[in-house]
């Protein structure tokens, strides 16, 4: 079975500094692996995806995350914070191999402080 | 396109109570899947379907139903609110392939 654990219910950066959100995972098979954000009061949006292949995924919005199998994790990254980061940010795994089924992690809140 | 879009927005009922959520996309997308969210538990699995005709349940499906007659739509049935199903309900939709799945606006269900 699949699993995803997100480090960090809140996390708070200043405007300008490094963004990362901690995601890792468990998957008895090789794992399809999404970042999606929700900004207040609106649904998922996807920031970007692995599936096979490049090992860093550069995604929507000067985010990139990289899949590091040795340490079942996939980190979420942005050089410099901006305010219109601030949303809520959700790891997922694909589950069982059916592209409908995603199991998420419970999210991480991100603030961005001026 | 619409994309996925989802009625009513807000909805508050009595506990007994049945009503069905709506899911539609223009999308021509097989996948389509319900889920919930709560504060602190993420996204949770309700059901999904990988095509017309074709269901299954997911993390959580107890106490709902769902159908699908047609590609476009999958509506999300509860039998008998309960207050545990005070949540709000996001669909989702995806192509074939692709992995991604683009989610409607959400509906805010209370259940009294």
């Amino acid at each position: 079975a699949q699993s995803v654990t997100q480090l960090g219910s809140h996390v708070s950066v200043s405007e300008g500094a490094l963004v990362l959100l901690r995601c890792n995972y468990s998957s008895s098979v090789p794992p399809y692996l999404f970042w999606y954000v929700q900004y207040p009061n609106q649904g998922l949006q996807l920031l970007l995806k692995y599936t096979t292949g490049a090992t860093l995924v550069k995604g929507i919005n000067g985010f990139e995350a990289e899949f590091k199998k040795s340490e079942t994790s996939f980190h979420l990254t942005k050089p410099s914070a901006h305010m219109s980061d601030a949303a809520e940010y959700f790891c997922a795994v694909l589950h069982g191999g059916s592209q409908g089924n995603l199991i998420f992690g419970k999210g991480t809140k991100l603030s961005v402080k001026p | 396109n619409a994309g996925v879009t989802q009625t009513p927005k807000f909805q508050v009922l009595k506990t007994g109570q049945s009503m069905t959520l709506q899911c539609a996309q223009d999308m021509n997308h097989e996948y389509m899947s319900w889920y919930r969210q709560d504060p602190g538990m993420g996204l949770r699995l309700i059901h999904y379907s990988v095509g017309a005709g074709i269901t299954d349940q997911g993390e959580v499906p107890n106490g709902y139903n769902v159908s699908r007659s047609t590609t476009e739509d999958f509506p999300l049935r509860l039998l008998s609110a309960a207050p545990s199903q005070t949540s709000v309900y996001f669909c989702a939709s995806g192509p074939r392939g692709s992995y991604e799945q683009y989610f409607g606006p959400g509906t805010r269900l209370t259940v009294t």
